[in-house]
């Protein structure tokens, strides 16, 4: 399996412009998980699904953040409209059941910067 | 508010010696602890887990120790290689709470030859 896949590996965009992360989860696992890496705060989860069901966006910044997985093999991430302050690095990360106990597998990020 | 904390940003080691990186939490509904390491312009990968209900568990050259009534872990290496010189996650999982990992801050361990 080629892991977890996420595109574009890096972003550059203008304030205001709209930005979509793409991820591929492994095949097979039922759960995905987006998470935000910036220094200040570290590692923070966005917004998990599990069987392409949305289960808990309570780390969602604010409206301008949705999600979605339409099917077992994409989900997307969107910034509209994007801030200087959404720049971090994106990752996308996926997991069977035995997620809690043997870890996650996540995909190398995206890095995003608004300017 | 962060549940998962690793007071040390960075930690530097000889080849050889022991790495221990710490992380302390504040949750006691976490069930399970686990580590990864994060090397640049890569995404962290799963590295070791214990389980609330053991305190020791090891890896070859990794272990890792839960002190529960501490509300403390560490992760043990040894030896250190430079190949380690990668910043460390200390992570946890509360099943009862949903699937989400927390994550601490991480360790930036820089391991010398």
């Amino acid at each position: 399996d080629a892991g977890v896949i996420q595109s574009p590996r890096h972003e550059v965009t203008e304030m205001g412009q709209e930005v979509t992360l793409r991820c591929k989860p492994i095949s097979g696992h039922d759960y995905l998980f987006w998470y935000r890496q910036t220094m200040m705060r570290g590692l923070e989860l966005l917004i998990y699904f599990n069987n392409n069901v949305p289960i808990d966006d309570s780390g969602m910044p604010e409206d301008r953040f949705s999600a979605k997985m339409p099917n077992a093999s994409f989900s997307t991430l969107k910034i509209q409209p994007s801030e200087p302050r959404d720049s971090a690095v994106y990752f996308c990360a996926s997991s069977d059941v035995t997620g809690p106990y043997y870890g996650y597998t996540f995909g190398s990020g995206t890095r995003l910067t608004v300017v | 508010d962060q549940q998962v904390k690793q007071n040390s940003p960075s930690l530097s080691v000889q080849e050889g010696r022991i790495s221990i990186l710490n992380c302390d939490y504040t949750n006691s509904m976490f069930d399970y602890f686990l580590w990864y390491k994060k090397y640049p312009a890569e995404g962290p990968t799963f590295l070791i887990s214990i389980s609330s209900i053991k305190d020791k568990n090891e890896d070859g050259r990794f272990t890792v120790f839960l002190n529960k009534s501490a509300k403390h872990l560490s992760l043990h290496i040894v030896p250190s290689q430079p190949g380690d010189s990668a910043v460390y996650f200390c992570a946890a999982s509360a099943l009862g709470g949903g699937y989400a990992l927390n994550f601490g801050k991480g360790t930036s361990l820089l391991v010398t030859p």
